[in-house]
C-alpha cells in the first residue's frame, strides 16, 4: 500500500524551532514530488511547497518562502518541513501530499493533483 | 497568483438529490498543447486529510463512485454529485495546477437538508 506517514502531534512556544517529518513507503520514493499543505483550525487548504525527494528539487509558495524550509533524505524515503523561530500563527495541521506528476513541458511541471496524502501533523505555537 | 473562487460557502441537499458546486478561476488553467484544464477537487471529511475525486476537471480518480463528475474548461468548473449519499457529507475543495502556488478554493460545506 502507497502511504505517507507523518511524525506526532507539537506543542511549541514561539521563538521555537520545529521539524516534521513525512515517510513514505509502498512505492519508489524518490521519483514522486512530494508537497505541503497548511490548514489553519477551521480553515481551508494551503500549498506552501514541493519537493522532489530525487534531487531535492524545491519550489515554495512565494506566501511561505523565507518561513519555512523543506528538505528530503531520500535513502530514508522522509521528507522533512522546518522552521527556525515559530509563531503562534503557525498553529495549524500540516499535511505532506504526493504529487500526482503529469509532464514536464520544457519549462515547468504539470501535475494532475495530489493522489496520496499523510495523516496530519498537529502543530500548537503557545506561550 | 490564480485566485480560485468557489460557491457557494455552503450547501445544504437532500439525500438522493443533485449537488452542485462551482468554481472559477482568475485566469485561464486550460493547458492548449494538450487540451487539459488543470482543476483538481477534492473531498475532505472531518478529522480527515483531503481525498482526490477528479482531476483535469473530469476525469474520476481510481475508486471514486461515479454519481461525482466535473465539468468546465478555462475558468468556470462544476462538481456535480448526481444523487448525494449521507457519506458525501464533507468539504469540496477545488485547485489549480497550471500555474504555481497551486491554488485552492475557500471550500464548500455540503451538508443533508
Amino acid at each position: 500500500e502507497e502511504q505517507l506517514v507523518q511524525s506526532g502531534a507539537e506543542v511549541k512556544k514561539p521563538g521555537e524551532s520545529l521539524k516534521i517529518s513525512c515517510k513514505g513507503s509502498g512505492y519508489r520514493f524518490s521519483n514522486y514530488w512530494i508537497g505541503w499543505v497548511r490548514q489553519m483550525p477551521g480553515k481551508g487548504l494551503e500549498w506552501m511547497g514541493i519537493i522532489y525527494p530525487g534531487d531535492s528539487d524545491t519550489r515554495y509558495n512565494p506566501s511561505f518562502q523565507g518561513q519555512v524550509t523543506i528538505s528530503a533524505d531520500k535513502s530514508i524515503n522522509t521528507v522533512y518541513l522546518q522552521w527556525s523561530s515559530l509563531k503562534a500563527s503557525d498553529t495549524a495541521m500540516y499535511y505532506c501530499a504526493r504529487q500526482f506528476y503529469d509532464f514536464w513541458d520544457g519549462l515547468d511541471y504539470y501535475f494532475r493533483g495530489t493522489d496520496v496524502w499523510g495523516q496530519g501533523t498537529t502543530v500548537t505555537v503557545s506561550s | 497568483d490564480i485566485v480560485m473562487t468557489q460557491s457557494p460557502d455552503s450547501l445544504a441537499v437532500s439525500l438522493g438529490e443533485r449537488a452542485t458546486i462551482t468554481c472559477k478561476s482568475s485566469q485561464s488553467i486550460l493547458y492548449r498543447s494538450n487540451n487539459k484544464n488543470y482543476l483538481t477537487w477534492y473531498q475532505q471529511k472531518p478529522g480527515q486529510p483531503p481525498k482526490l475525486l477528479l482531476y483535469w476537471a473530469s476525469t474520476r480518480q481510481s475508486g471514486v463512485p461515479d454519481r461525482f463528475s466535473g465539468s468546465g474548461s478555462g475558468t468556470d468548473f462544476t462538481l456535480t454529485i448526481s444523487s448525494l449519499q449521507a457519506e458525501d457529507v464533507a468539504v469540496y475543495y477545488c485547485q489549480q495546477y497550471y500555474s504555481p502556488p497551486y491554488t485552492f478554493g475557500q471550500g464548500t460545506k455540503l451538508e443533508i437538508k
